[in-house]
């Protein structure tokens, strides 16, 4: 089955400046590449996601990249703030049947004001 | 839409007792997951649905574990006996399934088994 790998498993970066996340798949058929911030105490919630067809993504602060050939995709957020320390989870699924995702370990970043 | 709703929010119980959570998944959605959060572990899928028929229980621990999805709106997941080590997180989630559309959570069921 998929196997999806995460680092860092911890960040510290301070307010302002640029965090990335790195994750690899171990599947060539996973095609849908999502990812999760999950705030203390509260539930997992969709942040960006890309596709197989798109190397990257962007949305304000935050961005994607993927790299189907070296089975990799990273987080990038700019300009950090202290409301994105959060616990953030990649993931990977193959779109079949039911869309089951694998998720990476977690990062738990910390901005510092 | 209110969203993926679970219950009980918390459920503390002894060792030995059956533990019972319960998910209405979004109406419309025809995928659903149970997932269980430990620091331990991360986040582990323990079962999946589509139209209401199990598609992957790999993931359940063991025979303790049972879960059933009568119709489209509803889900449960059971332990019996539990035990300690059941203590974690337990997520609910659904989709549209075929289409890659993304995964809705619910605020979880927060077990402790002492």
């Amino acid at each position: 089955g998929e196997n999806v790998e995460q680092h860092p498993s911890t960040l510290s970066v301070q307010e302002g400046d640029s965090a990335v996340i790195k994750c690899t798949y171990s599947d060539s058929a996973s095609n849908y590449f999502p990812w999760y911030k999950q705030e203390l105490g509260k539930r997992p919630q969709l942040i960006i996601d890309i596709r197989s067809n798109v190397g990257e993504k962007k949305d304000q602060r935050i961005a994607v990249t993927l790299n189907k050939t070296a089975k990799h995709f990273s987080l990038h957020i700019t300009e950090t703030q202290p409301e994105d320390s959060a616990v953030y989870f990649c993931a990977a699924s193959m779109g079949a049947a039911g869309n089951k995702l694998t998720f990476g370990g977690g990062t738990r970043v910390l901005v510092k004001p | 839409d209110a969203g993926v709703i679970q219950s009980p929010r918390h459920e503390v119980t002894e060792m030995g007792q059956e533990v019972t959570l319960r998910c209405k998944p979004i109406s419309g959605h025809n995928s659903l997951f149970w997932y269980r959060q430990t620091m331990m572990r991360g986040l582990e899928l323990l079962i999946y649905f589509n139209n209401n028929v199990p598609i992957d229980d790999s993931g359940m621990p063991e025979d303790r574990f049972s879960a059933k999805m009568p119709n489209a709106s509803f889900s449960t997941l059971k332990i019996q006996p539990s035990e300690p080590r059941d203590s974690a997180v337990y997520f609910c989630a659904s989709s549209l399934s075929g289409s890659n559309s993304p995964l809705h959570f619910g605020n979880g069921t927060r077990l402790t088994v002492t």
